[in-house]
């Protein structure tokens, strides 16, 4: 099995850009794709990055994926911050046998 | 629209099996094209994947779990269920469900949880 690694928590100010990253222990990040969730309290998850870098409908194109090879990770970058966005947010991804999802990292917009 | 929803008690005894039924409703559970899964977050901490199901019945569990997990599909009434055994304070959790892409293990949607309180 792999893990995938988050930080805890990260903090930026509303306007700004923050960049959550996501890095795979073993396995080639690029071999499976990555999900991004979006977790606000006392509420289920919901998708804002599916399949590396799509957006389901709905979500705002301030929201954006990406992987990078050279790191094993895959990032999620929030442009235009807005105090709505303060939220969880775990990555996901799987391999041949498991489903594994990321610590998840708090984001606060302050 | 699919929706999916989460029953069973709210509290389970230790030593004891926890079990869980998720109810999909807009959508054939018989779909080729997904998987169905249970996911748990113990209060406080991060997402866990529990396991998946096929309409055929094919399943595949977290390693870390598998030996107290089944899993199993009832399509005649489009639901599929969730049993935990030998149940301790660390299974204390929201539970959720949702609904599995078959290619890319996408999760989407997902029912609303609920949450299971083991003890005595």
């Amino acid at each position: 099995n792999f893990m995938l690694t988050q930080p805890h928590s990260v903090s930026e100010s509303p306007g700004k850009t923050v960049t959550i990253s996501c890095t795979r222990s073993s396995g080639s990040i690029a071999s499976n794709y990555v999900q991004w969730y979006q977790q606000r309290p006392g509420s289920a998850p919901t998708t804002v990055i599916y399949e590396d870098n799509q957006r389901p409908s709905g979500v705002p194109d301030r929201f954006s994926g990406s992987i990078d090879s050279s790191s094993n990770s895959a990032s999620l970058t929030i442009s235009g911050l807005k105090t709505e966005d303060e939220a969880d947010y775990y990555c996901q991804s799987y391999d041949s046998s498991s489903v594994v999802f990321g610590g998840g990292t708090k984001l606060t917009v302050l | 629209q699919l929706q999916l929803q989460e029953s069973g008690p709210g509290l389970v005894k230790p030593s004891e099996t926890l079990s869980l039924t998720c109810t999909v409703s807009g959508g054939s559970i018989s779909s080729s094209s997904y998987y169905w899964g249970w996911i748990r977050q113990p209060p406080g901490k991060g997402l866990e994947w529990i396991g998946s199901i096929y309409y055929s019945g094919s399943t595949y569990y977290n390693p870390s779990l598998k030996s107290r997990v089944t899993i199993s599909v009832d399509t005649s009434k489009n639901q599929f269920s969730l049993k935990l055994s030998s149940v301790t304070a660390a299974d204390t959790a929201v539970y959720y469900c949702a609904r599995v892409t078959a290619m890319h293990n996408w999760f989407d949607p997902w029912g609303q949880g609920t949450l299971v309180t083991v003890s005595s």
